[in-house]
C-alpha cells in the first residue's frame, strides 16, 4: 500500500539546521508532488511548500522563504525538508504529505506521514 | 494568499446526533475545497475532497457540500470514532488550511 515513513524526532538549538526525510513506497515517485505541512503543539496545520518528485520544481510559502529547502532523492524515493536558523517558534511536528492526483500542482494530499516532532530548545 | 476560515471553533454533541461544520475562504476556490480529520496524536486523515466527493474509505455519513466560498461538512449520525478536529484546505492556489474545528462528546 501506499505509505510515507518519515524520519525520528530532533531535538535543536536555536540557530541550528534540521533535515527531515520522507520514504515513499507503494507507488512510483516520480508520480507524485510532495508537501510539507508542520503543526505547533496545540495549533492548527500550517503549509510549508511543495516540491515535484518528478522535475524538482518547488513552491514554498511566503513566510518560510530563504529558510526552507524541499529536495528528493529518486534513487531511494525519499523527500526531504531543510530548515535553517531554527527559532523557538518552528518547535511542531511536521508532516509530508503525497498529491492525492500526480500531475497537479493543486491537490488534496493522501497520504499523510506519521509525523516528526521538531524541538528549537536552548 | 486565500485565507480560511472556519466555524465554530468547537462543537458539543451527543452520539447519534448531526453535526454541521462550516468553511469559508477569503475568495472562490470553485469546488478545490477538502476536508481532514485528525485525531490525537495522529496524522490527518482525508475525508472529502472537490467540494463533495468522499475518499476512499470513508463512511456515507459524511458528507460535503458547497462551492466558491462557503462549504459545509455533514456528519450525519456522530459516532464515538469520529470525535476529532476536523480542518478545511483549499487548494485552489496551492494550498490552505482553516483553523480547524474541534467536534467534541456533549
Amino acid at each position: 500500500q501506499v505509505q510515507l515513513v518519515q524520519s525520528g524526532a530532533e531535538v535543536k538549538k536555536p540557530g541550528a539546521s534540521v533535515k527531515v526525510s520522507c520514504k515513499a513506497s507503494g507507488y512510483t515517485f516520480t508520480s507524485y508532488g510532495i508537501s510539507w505541512v508542520r503543526q505547533a503543539p496545540g495549533q492548527g496545520l500550517e503549509w510549508m511548500g511543495w516540491i515535484s518528485a518528478y522535475n524538482g520544481n518547488t513552491n514554498y510559502a511566503q513566510k518560510l522563504q530563504g529558510r526552507v529547502t524541499m529536495t528528493t532523492d529518486t534513487s531511494t524515493s525519499t523527500a526531504y525538508m531543510e530548515l535553517r536558523s531554527l527559532r523557538s517558534d518552528d518547535t511542531a511536528v511536521y508532516y509530508c504529505a503525497r498529491d492525492l492526483w500526480g500531475g497537479y500542482t493543486s491537490s488534496p494530499f493522501d497520504p499523510w506521514g506519521q509525523g516528526t516532532l521538531v524541538t528549537v530548545s536552548s | 494568499e486565500i485565507v480560511m476560515t472556519q466555524s465554530p471553533a468547537t462543537l458539543s454533541v451527543s452520539p447519534g446526533e448531526r453535526a454541521t461544520l462550516s468553511c469559508r475562504a477569503s475568495q472562490s476556490v470553485s469546488s478545490n475545497l477538502a476536508w481532514y480529520q485528525q485525531k490525537p496524536g495522529q496524522a490527518p486523515r482525508l475525508l472529502i475532497y472537490g467540494a463533495s466527493t468522499r475518499a476512499t474509505g470513508i463512511p456515507a455519513r459524511f458528507s460535503g457540500s458547497g462551492s466558491g466560498t462557503e462549504f459545509t461538512l455533514t456528519i450525519s449520525s456522530l459516532q464515538s470514532e469520529d470525535f476529532a478536529v476536523y480542518y478545511c484546505q483549499q487548494y485552489n492556489n496551492w494550498a490552505t488550511f482553516g483553523p480547524g474545528t474541534k467536534v467534541d462528546i456533549k
